[in-house]
């Protein structure tokens, strides 16, 4: 089966500049899930999807970061404009029910110069 | 006080010996947990889910929950040098996402 799937692998852009990651979850999951990872503060959860509709998105940085979830099969985030403190690996994860565990994709890594 | 604690290590044991991991959770609404382990560069991996006071096994791994002193742990046995990652503990919150820890180091010294 195929696991949680991101887009792209690896990111450098200049600050400034529109960034778009991708994320296809799990089919059959109804939940989909979008964090950051650095070294200084872990795994962060910026926003959180149920049946398609944002649910909790306290942990959206400011207003330059955005996410949608147009259809059960797709998902973007999107940073505009991005700064170098935006530089982490972004991971997507989705699961099935609410008790259920998270399945992660293999993150983007993001760099922003 | 921190919604999910783990001591950062790194934790370092020799080759076959028993690894514990321990982890504190501050909502004592949640009702599922789970360990993941994340090898350096990789994305977190789901190694074990506990729902239930008590212990739940799977092969080398070993789950420990007690919900009266909110205190998730894990063991591992007879550790190898693959084992070596960091282990991430998550905890469902009741508002239903997922509070993970800092993660411990571990390193397995042949």
């Amino acid at each position: 089966d195929a696991g949680v799937i991101q887009s792209p692998r690896h990111e450098v852009t200049e600050m400034g500049q529109e960034v778009t990651l991708r994320c296809k979850p799990i089919s059959g999951h109804n939940s989909l899930f979008w964090y950051r990872q650095t070294m200084m503060r872990g795994l962060e959860l910026l926003i959180y999807f149920n049946n398609n509709v944002p649910i909790d998105d306290s942990g959206m940085p400011e207003d330059r970061f955005s996410a949608k979830m147009p259809n059960a099969s797709f998902s973007t985030l999107k940073i505009q404009p991005s700064e170098p403190r935006d530089s982490a690996v972004y991971f997507c994860a989705s699961r099935t029910g609410g008790d259920q565990p998270q399945h992660f994709g293999d993150g983007t890594r993001l760099s922003i110069l | 006080q921190k919604e999910v604690e783990q001591n950062s290590g790194p934790l370092s044991v020799p080759e076959g010996a028993i690894a514990s991991l321990n982890c504190t959770y501050s909502d004592r609404g949640s009702q599922s947990f789970f360990w993941y382990r994340q090898y350096s560069g990789k994305s977190p991996e789901l190694i074990m889910s506990i729902y239930s006071n008590g212990d739940k096994e799977d092969g080398r791994f070993t789950a420990q929950l007690n919900k009266a002193s909110q205190y998730v742990s894990l063991l591992i046995r007879d550790s190898q040098p693959s084992d070596s990652a960091t282990y991430l503990c998550a905890v469902n919150r009741s508002q239903g996402n997922l509070i993970f820890g800092k993660g411990t180091k571990l390193s397995v010294k042949p």
